[in-house]
């Protein structure tokens, strides 16, 4: 069973730019949630779709957006990248009703 | 207080020793324990669950929640260089979303040969 497939790997953007992040979850899972990893916050909770909808939501700006297709694959957004937005986005899934939860190899993104 | 709190390293140990990782949390509700392993540049990996207190045994690797004291552990036994990784608690209190998880920031192994 392939696992959570994370594209693209590795991105460099400027300031002010913006980013779409991709994520195929394990097959068969409906949750999908997108964490952001830095070194001095460790990982934190961007949001959740299950189903299409947004299930819930951690305390980022409006900045940062996602979405969910009926296929279950996810996308997540960031605009108007900002040079603290340099982090390790991880997109995790779950079959639903589980918190257990199976990460991805995350999408390194650097903003110079 | 943060929620959850876990030694940052980095612990350095000798191949073939035992290793005891560390959390301690502040919020009583919490009743869902896991343990992930994070290697360098990778995407974190489950390795145990655990419902409420107790013990749970995998192979060499060796989960405990102490709920009265608000702590868990991972024990690692015969531990080898391939157990370099990060360690990476996280825990809730309700089954069923991800927005609940909370995780610690992790504490670096390194097994030296």
């Amino acid at each position: 069973k392939a696992g959570v497939t994370q594209t693209p790997r590795y991105l460099i953007k400027t300031r002010g730019q913006q980013v779409t992040l991709s994520c195929s979850p394990i097959s068969g899972h409906r949750s999908v949630s997108w964490y952001q990893q830095t070194p001095g916050q460790g990982l934190q909770f961007l949001f959740e779709y299950f189903s299409e909808t947004q299930r819930n939501k951690g305390n980022f700006p409006g900045r940062f957006s996602g979405r969910q297709f009926s296929n279950s694959r996810s996308e997540m957004n960031v605009s108007t990248l900002e040079l603290g937005d340099s982090a390790l986005y991880l997109c995790a899934s779950s079959p639903g009703g589980s918190n257990t939860i199976y990460f991805g190899e995350g999408s390194w993104l650097t903003v110079v | 207080q943060k929620e959850v709190e876990q030694d940052p390293g980095p612990l350095s140990v000798p191949e073939g020793a035992i290793v005891s990782l560390n959390c301690t949390y502040s919020n009583s509700a919490f009743q869902y324990f896991m343990w992930y392993r994070q290697y360098s540049r990778k995407g974190p990996e489950l390795l145990m669950y655990t419902y409420s207190s107790g013990n749970k045994e995998d192979g060499r690797f060796t989960a405990q929640v102490d709920k009265s004291s608000k702590y868990i552990s991972l024990f690692i036994r015969d531990s080898q260089p391939s157990d370099s990784a990060t360690y990476l608690c996280a825990m809730s209190a309700e089954g069923g979303s991800q927005g609940n998880l909370i995780f610690g920031k992790g504490t670096k192994l390194s097994v030296k040969p």
